[in-house]
């Protein structure tokens, strides 16, 4: 299989604090993986591509001072929030390609839902 | 990238085949179509992909006529854990595309 994992499955914190999310491949490395957000009731918005071992690529709009991307290893990429406000409440989900897939198929984790207070 | 277009819901009954058609009117040769489902509060997961003709897995069908300008879904015998929103991406062939998520299709599945 190809299972992705994220860590916490939901968060809540005070405004003003950082908050760090873990996207994991747990039965394949990744050299790329990516982060997206989705609002309630919307599509989900690519904010990020993650590669291992190199600075992330951030989408139109996206600031990457607030929204720090660490992809440390082969399995773990990390997304940590900083400075959250309420605007950032909403729903990550991350998504890696296997290093050894032929078809380059992206996979979901199960997404974690952060509401700021 | 190719934008898609395909209707923003369904409504269909158990037992039933359903059909989604999705328009990529501007895809690119190297450009492959693919399908996710996702639950509420759910990530995405990955259902079909295909490049021409047809592609047939467990779960579902993917007919891709020849111009490859559109896509169906094909659902056999649907229930109701099939009801969630189904999105049809059109990526190209690097590991490093990223997708484009349209608003998808809400399917609806009745007793």
């Amino acid at each position: 299989g190809a299972v992705v994992s994220q860590h916490p499955s939901w968060v809540i914190c005070k405004s003003g604090t950082s908050v760090k999310i873990e996207c994991r491949s747990l039965d394949f490395q990744a050299t790329t993986m990516f982060w997206y957000r989705q609002f309630p009731k919307q599509s989900l918005m690519l904010m990020a591509t993650s590669n291992e071992g190199s600075k992330a690529t951030y989408e139109q709009g996206v600031e990457k001072d607030k929204f720090l991307i660490n992809h440390a290893s082969l399995t773990l990429s990390t997304l940590t929030v900083t400075s959250a406000h309420p605007e950032d409440s909403s729903f990550y989900i991350c998504s890696a390609i296997r290093s050894d897939s032929s078809y380059n198929e992206q996979f979901f984790g199960p997404g974690t839902r952060l509401t700021v207070l | 990238l190719a934008k898609t277009t395909q209707p923003i819901s369904m409504d269909s009954y158990e037992g039933q085949e359903v059909n989604i058609t999705c328009s990529h009117n501007n895809i690119a040769t190297n450009d492959y179509i693919t399908w996710y489902q996702q639950f509420p509060s759910q990530g995405p997961r990955f259902i079909i992909q295909g490049y021409k003709t047809k592609v047939t897995n467990e779960v579902a069908s993917l007919f891709i006529p020849a111009d490859r300008k559109s896509s169906t879904l094909s659902l056999p015998r649907v229930s109701l854990s099939d009801t969630a929103v189904y999105y049809c991406l059109v990526r190209g062939d690097s590991g490093y595309s990223t997708l484009t998520f349209g608003k998808g299709t809400m399917l609806l599945v009745s007793p």
